[in-house]
C-alpha cells in the first residue's frame, strides 16, 4: 500500500511490555521515527533509527527495523500509566516531508 | 523561543468565516511545516517552507487554504470560507534543515490549534 500502516489500538497492563508495529512504504527512507502524542499536546519525538541499523535501544525503548519487510516496531519495557498516549511512526522518503501513520493509541491500565 | 508556539490554542468559528492560525517556529530553524490532524485520519501534510525556496503546497486540500511565512520565521495559515469539514487540530512543526535526507532529528511540533467550525 501507499500508506504508513499501524494498528489503531493497544491495551496493556502496567509493568508489561508493549510492542507497537508499523509498516512503512519507502525503502529509500533514511531515517524512521517514533513520535508520542499526549492528550492536548503536539507530537514529541521519542526516538529514531537510521536505516542501516537493525536495532536501537534507549532506556526502556527498543526499536527494531526489518528493511526487507519494511517493518518497524517500538517496544516499551515495563510500561507505565504515563506511557498512555498515541504513538506515530514516520518515514522520510526521497522528498523531505515526513509521512506519518495514523497513530496507535496505547492504553496502560493499573 | 524554546519551542514551537502556536496561537490561538482553540478557535471556534462560524461556517463561512475566514480564520488565521499562527505559528512561531524555533529560532534558527529553516524548515516549517503545517499538518492537519483529524479523528481517524492521522496527520495530513498541508504545506512546507524551506528557507527562501518556494513552498511545497502539494498538501493543501483546496484553494480556500493558503499559508505564508514572513521573514523566514513566523507563519500564518489562512482558511477562507470555513466549512465544517475543516474542523481539526492544525499542527505546526519546524526543523533545523528540511532538505532531503538531512532531517536527522525529525521535527519539533507545537501544541496545535484546535479549530471547530459550527
Amino acid at each position: 500500500g501507499e500508506d504508513v500502516e499501524q494498528s489503531l489500538f493497544l491495551s496493556v497492563r502496567e509493568g508489561d511490555s508493549s510492542v507497537i508495529n508499523c509498516t512503512y512504504t519507502d525503502s529509500s527512507s533514511t531515517y524512521l521515527y517514533w513520535y508520542k502524542q499526549e492528550p492536548g499536546a503536539g507530537l514529541q519525538l521519542l526516538t529514531y533509527i537510521f536505516s542501516n541499523m537493525d536495532m536501537k535501544q534507549d532506556q526502556r525503548l527498543t526499536v527494531l527495523l526489518n528493511k526487507k519487510d519494511k517493518h518497524l516496531s517500538l517496544r516499551i519495557a515495563d510500561t507505565q500509566t504515563g506511557d498512555s498516549a498515541i504513538y506515530f511512526c514516520a518515514e522520510n522518503p526521497g522528498y523531505s516531508t515526513l509521512t506519518f501513520g495514523k497513530g496507535t493509541m496505547l492504553l496502560v491500565s493499573p | 523561543g524554546a519551542g514551537v508556539s502556536q496561537s490561538p490554542s482553540n478557535k471556534v468559528t462560524e461556517k463561512g468565516k475566514d480564520v488565521e492560525l499562527r505559528c512561531d517556529p524555533i529560532s534558527g530553524h529553516t524548515a516549517l511545516y503545517w499538518y492537519r490532524q483529524s479523528l481517524g485520519q492521522g496527520l495530513e501534510f498541508l504545506i512546507y517552507f524551506q528557507g527562501n525556496s518556494a513552498p511545497d503546497k502539494s498538501g493543501l486540500p483546496s484553494d480556500r487554504f493558503s499559508a505564508e511565512r514572513t521573514g523566514g520565521s513566523v507563519s500564518t495559515l489562512t482558511i477562507q470560507r470555513t466549512q465544517q469539514e475543516d474542523s481539526a487540530v492544525y499542527l505546526c512543526a519546524s526543523s533545523l534543515d528540511g532538505r532531503p535526507r538531512r532531517s536527522t532529528y525529525g521535527y519539533t511540533f507545537g501544541s496545535g490549534t484546535r479549530l471547530t467550525v459550527v
